[in-house]
């Protein structure tokens, strides 16, 4: 079974460009989750998608936003890139659903992520 | 506010013996805690995760103990290898369907051979 796919891996952006990244979740897997990493905030939570609904939110502004397509995949897009979004993007997929509390498989399944420069 | 700490950046253990992480936790009540393994430029692989209800989860050579009592989670690796180099990372799921999950800083581990 093929792992969470991340494109593409690395990316170079100039200031004030716009970036859109893009996940394949694990075959099975409807829940997607954005994570940035920084060595400075470490892993910190973005979104989640369910059904091609954001069903959770983190602390970000407004111009990190994403979608979810009806295959699962996933897209998240940055505007108006700012040096400090230079970081490690990860996508994690889940068997778990909203209406799942407590489910059994509660394992997220990391892609190797795109790391975006911007100069 | 919820806080998350791994109270070690980095630590050095010579292979063969016990690495010991810790994962303290406050303003904070989750449903699981999971360990992850993440190496130089790729995403974290999940290793471990225990309930609340549960004290202690092993795998292998790795073990997991869950105090609710004094917000902590302890994460040992026996007779380490130098394979077992990474840097770990304890994350909290208070929803405990992995789709939010709040991360540690991260402890980065050294195996000296």
């Amino acid at each position: 079974k093929a792992g969470v796919t991340q494109t593409p891996r690395y990316l170079i952006k100039t200031r004030g460009q716009q970036v859109t990244l893009s996940c394949s979740p694990i075959s099975g897997h409807r829940s997607v989750s954005w994570y940035q990493q920084t060595p400075g905030q470490g892993l910190q939570f973005l979104f989640e998608y369910f059904s091609e609904t954001q069903r959770n939110k983190g602390n970000f502004p407004g111009r990190f936003s994403g979608r979810q397509f009806s295959n699962s995949r996933s897209e998240m897009n940055v505007s108006t890139l700012e040096l400090g979004d230079s970081a490690l993007y990860l996508c994690a997929s889940s068997l778990s659903n909203p209406g799942s509390h407590r489910a059994m498989n509660t394992e997220a399944f990391f892609g190797q992520g795109t790391r975006l420069t911007v100069v | 506010s919820q806080k998350i700490e791994q109270n070690s950046e980095a630590l050095n253990i010579q292979e063969g013996k016990t690495a010991t992480l810790t994962c303290n936790y406050t303003n904070y009540s989750p449903a699981y805690l999971q360990w992850y393994r993440q190496d130089p430029g790729r995403g974290p692989v999940f290793l471990l995760l225990i309930r609340e209800n549960e004290k202690e989860k092993r795998k292998e050579r790795l073990k997991v103990t869950f105090d609710t009592t004094l917000k902590q989670s302890l994460f040992h690796i026996t007779a380490s290898q130098p394979a077992d180099s990474a840097t770990y990372l304890c994350a909290l799921d208070a929803q405990g369907s992995a789709r939010q999950l709040t991360f540690g800083s991260g402890t980065q581990l050294t195996v000296l051979p």
